[in-house]
């Protein structure tokens, strides 16, 4: 099991540019999320997707962001354009089905992050 | 806000001796979930907590919730330097999202 994989490990880029943070979960798992950490607001879901559907993307903080599942083994999260407020580290993570019963969550397993820094 | 409030912030201890961390929150919840954050990593999730239960261990981790007092805590017993890292209280209410706490920062000194 190799884990969540996240791309790129760091990214600098100019304010205004286009940016693409990828993940691959870990194989079976069927819910996807896309969390940002930073000092001041600590870690934000920003999205969620079952089944490669996305559930709940009230956490996404403007229009500029965007996610996309293609395929149960990919997902995307972008920003265009990008802004220096949006440098933080943006976590992907990952878990099974949750059970049948109400209340029964499965815990996430998260990939090492990106480190995104917008001059 | 719905995020967990963490005590204290920073924790700074020498080894051998145990660590408590704290956590707090305000809704109703489904269970508790503690996750260690080494420098520059992802989370790695420690333990889970169920609203009915009280008290849970794994190894040298002790975990006790209080849901009248809408508060938690994690215990490390016999710490070590490589314990050194962040911790994070989770919790989730309605559905399926997973809420963090402020984080503790714990440093474990030789």
């Amino acid at each position: 099991d190799a884990g969540v994989i996240q791309s790129p490990r760091h990214e600098v880029t100019e304010m205004g540019q286009e940016v693409t943070l990828r993940c691959k979960p870990i194989s079976g798992h069927d819910y996807l999320f896309w969390y940002r950490q930073t000092m001041m607001r600590g870690l934000e879901l920003l999205i969620y997707f079952n089944n490669n559907v996305p559930i709940d993307d009230s956490g996404m903080p403007e229009d500029r962001f965007s996610a996309k599942m293609p395929n149960a083994s990919f997902s995307t999260l972008k920003i265009q354009p990008s802004e220096p407020r949006d440098s933080a580290v943006y976590f992907c993570a990952s878990s099974p089905s949750r059970g049948a019963h109400s209340g029964y969550n499965s815990p996430l397993h998260f990939g090492n992050g990106t480190r995104l820094t917008v001059t | 806000s719905q995020q967990g409030e963490e005590d204290p912030q920073a924790l700074s201890i020498q080894e051998g001796e145990n660590a408590t961390m704290n956590c707090s929150y305000k809704t109703s919840i489904n269970n508790l979930q503690w996750y260690r954050q080494n420098s520059g990593r992802g989370l790695v999730h420690l333990i889970l907590i169920r609203s009915n239960e009280r008290e849970k261990h794994s190894g040298r981790l002790r975990v006790t919730l209080d849901t009248s007092k809408k508060s938690s805590s994690l215990l490390i017993t016999a710490s070590r330097a490589a314990d050194t890292a962040s911790y994070f209280c989770a919790f989730t209410g309605g559905g399926n999202k997973l809420t963090f706490g402020t984080g503790t920062q714990l440093k474990v000194e030789l």
